[in-house]
C-alpha cells in the first residue's frame, strides 16, 4: 500500500538545483514526511523530515504544501556525488512504526 | 563518532548452512531494525528491537529466520538452512527512540551469497 509517489527517475546538471517531488495525497495529520536515499552499494542515509512547515538543514531543504499533499526535496547545489535512489517516506508520529520504502527516485547528476 | 557497523561485509554460504550476521548500533541508541534488500528491489522491513525485546516478528520471512539482541546493544540475525532466495543485503540500522520522529542511521550491510 503505496502511501507515496515519486517520479522513477530525473536527471539534473551538477552545480543546478535538484528538485525531488512526491505526492503523499493520503497523509494523515499526526505522520511525518522524511527523505532518506540510497548511494549505489551503501546502507540509505537520513537527509532531513518535517510535519508541517519547511525545513533546512545542510544537506537540503524540504518544502511542505499548505495541504501537506505533496512536498518537494531540493538539493541546492546538485554534485555527481549526490547520484542516488532518493526515498520519499510517511511515517506516524507517536506509534510504533518503521519505515515502508517504497521504489524511490533515481536521481542521476551529470557533468 | 562511530556509526552503525555491521559484520561480515559479504558472507557467500552454501544452501543449507546456517549464517549469523552482527550489528552494531550506534551507542545509545535503543531502537535498533533489521531490512533486507534482495537485487533491485526497495527495502524489505524484518523486525526491530527496543531495548532486547522484539515485539513483533511477523515481518520474519519465515521460521528459518530469527534475531536476538543482548545489553541493549549487539544484535545478530541468524537464517538457518539457507536457501538461494535469502540472498540479499542485509541492512541494519539504529534511532535513539522508536515512537517519535527519530531518524534511523543504516550500516553498510551484510551481502549474502547463497550458492
Amino acid at each position: 500500500d503505496a502511501k507515496t509517489t515519486q517520479p522513477p527517475s530525473m536527471d539534473c546538471a551538477e552545480g543546478r538545483a535538484a528538485n525531488l517531488p512526491c505526492n503523499h495525497s493520503t497523509i494523515s495529520g499526526n505522520e511525518y514526511v522524511y527523505w532518506y536515499r540510497q548511494i549505489h552499494s551503501q546502507g540509505p542515509q537520513y537527509i532531513i523530515h518535517g510535519l508541517k512547515n519547511n525545513e533546512t538543514n545542510e544537506m537540503a531543504s524540504l518544502i511542505i504544501t499548505e495541504d501537506r499533499k505533496s512536498s518537494t526535496l531540493i538539493l541546492p547545489h546538485a554534485t555527481l556525488r549526490d547520484t542516488a535512489v532518493y526515498y520519499c517516506i510517511v511515517r506516524p508520529r507517536e506509534v510504533y512504526s518503521t519505515l515502508t520504502f517504497g521504489k524511490g527516485t533515481m536521481l542521476l547528476v551529470s557533468p | 563518532g562511530a556509526g552503525v557497523s555491521q559484520s561480515p561485509s559479504n558472507k557467500v554460504t552454501e544452501k543449507g548452512k546456517d549464517v549469523e550476521l552482527r550489528c552494531d548500533p550506534i551507542s545509545g541508541h535503543t531502537a535498533l531494525y533489521w531490512y533486507r534488500q534482495s537485487l533491485g528491489q526497495g527495502l524489505e522491513f524484518l523486525i526491530y528491537f527496543q531495548g532486547n525485546s522484539a515485539p513483533d516478528k511477523s515481518g520474519l520471512p519465515s521460521d528459518r529466520f530469527s534475531a536476538e539482541r543482548t545489553g541493549g546493544s549487539v544484535s545478530t540475525l541468524t537464517i538457518q538452512r539457507t536457501q538461494q532466495e535469502d540472498s540479499a543485503v542485509y541492512l541494519c540500522a539504529s534511532s535513539l527512540g522508536f515512537t517519535g520522529p527519530y531518524e534511523q542511521y543504516f550500516g553498510p550491510g551484510t551481502r549474502l551469497t547463497v550458492t
